[in-house]
C-alpha cells in the first residue's frame, strides 16, 4: 500500500486566492511525522512546514497551513494568498518514528495564475 | 549557515560505467540520507548515513553503494550504469536524523 497518497497531479489558483493541496497516509506507527516540501524547475526540495503526530494544533508557518486530520489521516496544505512564485510541485512526506527516511507521494503541480 | 551542497550539478554517463556523486551537509548535521527522484515522480529513499555508518537502506541493489566522511560529507556511488538510473539524486542532511534540508540535486543521464 502506498504509504501517502496526492491525488491531485494538477492544480490551478489564481493569484491571491487560497488553495489547498490534498495528502493522505497510510501507518500503523502510532508516531510520526508529516512534512510538506516544495520543488521549484530547479530541483531543490525546499522544506516547507511540519506536523507531528501528537500535535494537538494544527502547523502554521506564514502563508501556509497544515490541515491535519488524524482520524482521516489526511494532511492536506493550505497556501493563502497566493503568488506567482508559489508555481511549484509540492510533495508530501511522512517518517515513521523508527524510520531513518521520509516517504514522499507523487506531488501536485501548482499553477498560479496572474 | 552553509546549507547542503552537491557536485557536479549535471553528468551525463554511459551505461556500464560508474559514476560518483558528492555531498557536502549543512553545517552541524551529522546526518545525510540520498535520494533518487526519476521524472515525474516522488524522492525514493536510496540510504543514510549517520557518523559515518550506513544507518538504513531503501529498495536498492548493492551497486548503490555510498561514503560519509569524518567532516560529514558523503558520497553516493553508482557501479554499472543502467538507462533506468537515469535521475535528479537528492541528499539531504539533517541533525540526528530529524528535518532534513536538501541539496540542489545532481540530474544523472545515462545514454
Amino acid at each position: 500500500a502506498q504509504k501517502i497518497t496526492q491525488t491531485q497531479p494538477g492544480m490551478f489558483v489564481q493569484e491571491k486566492e487560497a488553495v489547498t493541496l490534498d495528502c493522505t497516509y497510510d501507518t500503523s506507527d502510532p508516531s510520526y511525522g508529516l512534512f510538506w516540501y516544495k520543488q521549484p524547475s530547479s530541483g531543490e526540495m525546499i522544506f516547507l512546514i511540519y506536523q507531528g503526530s501528537y500535535d494537538q494544533q494544527n502547523a502554521t508557518e506564514g502563508r501556509y497551513s497544515l490541515n491535519f486530520q488524524k482520524a482521516r489521516k489526511s494532511a492536506n496544505l493550505v497556501i493563502s494568498a497566493s503568488q506567482l512564485g508559489d508555481s511549484a510541485m509540492y510533495f508530501c512526506a511522512m517518517r515513521e518514528y523508527e524510520a531513518n527516511n521520509l516517504f514522499f507521494g507523487t506531488g501536485t503541480r501548482l499553477t498560479v495564475i496572474p | 549557515e552553509t546549507g547542503v551542497t552537491q557536485s557536479p550539478t549535471h553528468l551525463i554517463k554511459t551505461r556500464g560505467q560508474q559514476v560518483t556523486l558528492r555531498c557536502s551537509s549543512q553545517s552541524g548535521h551529522n546526518t545525510v540520507s540520498w535520494y533518487q527522484q526519476a521524472l515525474g515522480q516522488g524522492p525514493q529513499f536510496i540510504f543514510q548515513y549517520y557518523r559515518e555508518e550506513e544507518n538504513g537502506r531503501g529498495n536498492f541493489p548493492p551497486r548503490f553503494s555510498g561514503l560519509q566522511f569524518p567532516n560529514y560529507s558523503s558520497e553516493l556511488n553508482v557501479n554499472a550504469l543502467e538507462l533506468d538510473d537515469s535521475a535528479l539524486y537528492l541528499c539531504a542532511s539533517s541533525l540526528e536524523g530529524n528535518e532534513q534540508y536538501f541539496g540542489p540535486g545532481t540530474r544523472l543521464t545515462v545514454t
